[in-house]
């Protein structure tokens, strides 16, 4: 069974950039689709956006089109999710997640999840 | 995409049913079959329960159980034990790539 392994709580201030990395063991990232789903506190999931394997290409909610960037490094077996222009509405849990189907690259669900990295912004 | 409806809480003895219900539209849970749940408990993960519309992983007990009308997709948890009290999200494959997940409801074994 794949586990994912998040980096740690990252504190910044508006107008910066973040880079959160989950990392893959158990299984390969090319293998899989992994979203990025993110939890504000007190509120419900929402999906960000997730990246399809072997193309390297990513899809995005149209929410962060423009301002996230899912990308995926092989040789370490890491995903990364890049978000710039924070601001406080930014400050969130952000849950990696292995996304599965029937096919390969398939998103139907998330079925093994990551501990979750605290993004607080804050000045 | 706008996020699914969810009731934001329900509630039920131990050993009682409870349904949680969870609405769409026509683009994403009335057009695919691709409707998840999952089951987060305080300061954890989210944790997958039901796929397919229906489908349990391995592990999850039969208790819970998804189903699947026109535009609403449901959640029915019979025999209500104490763990069972978390919040319960839904999710819909919604096209291109893309995820829908609703707000969230709080199931409370009183």
């Amino acid at each position: 069974q794949v586990q994912l392994v998040q980096s740690g709580p990252e504190v910044r201030k508006p107008g910066s950039s973040v880079k959160v990395s989950c990392k893959a063991s158990g299984g390969s990232v090319s293998s899989y689709s992994v979203s990025w789903v993110r939890q504000a506190p007190g509120q419900g999931l929402e999906w960000m956006g997730a990246i399809i394997p072997k193309s390297g290409r990513a899809n995005y909610a149209q929410k962060f089109r423009g301002r996230a960037a899912i990308t995926a490094d092989d040789s370490a077996n890491t995903v990364y999710l890049s978000l710039t222009s924070l601001g406080s509405e930014d400050t969130a849990i952000y849950f990696c997640a292995r996304s599965n189907g029937d096919y390969v690259g398939d998103i139907n669900y998330c079925d093994s999840w990551g501990q979750g990295t605290q993004v607080s912004v804050s000045s | 995409q706008s996020a699914l409806t969810q009731p934001r809480s329900v509630s039920g003895s131990p050993g009682q049913s409870v349904t949680i219900s969870c609405s769409g539209t026509g683009g994403d849970i009335g057009l695919y079959n691709y409707v998840s749940w999952y089951q987060q408990h305080p300061g954890k993960a989210p944790q997958l329960i039901i796929y397919d519309v229906f489908k349990r992983p391995s592990g999850v007990p039969d208790r819970f159980s998804g189903s699947k009308s026109g535009n609403t997709a449901s959640l029915t948890i019979s025999g209500l034990r104490a763990e069972d009290e978390a919040d319960y999200f839904c999710c819909s494959y919604g096209g291109t790539y893309s995820l829908v997940f609703g707000g969230g409801t709080s199931l409370t074994v009183l």
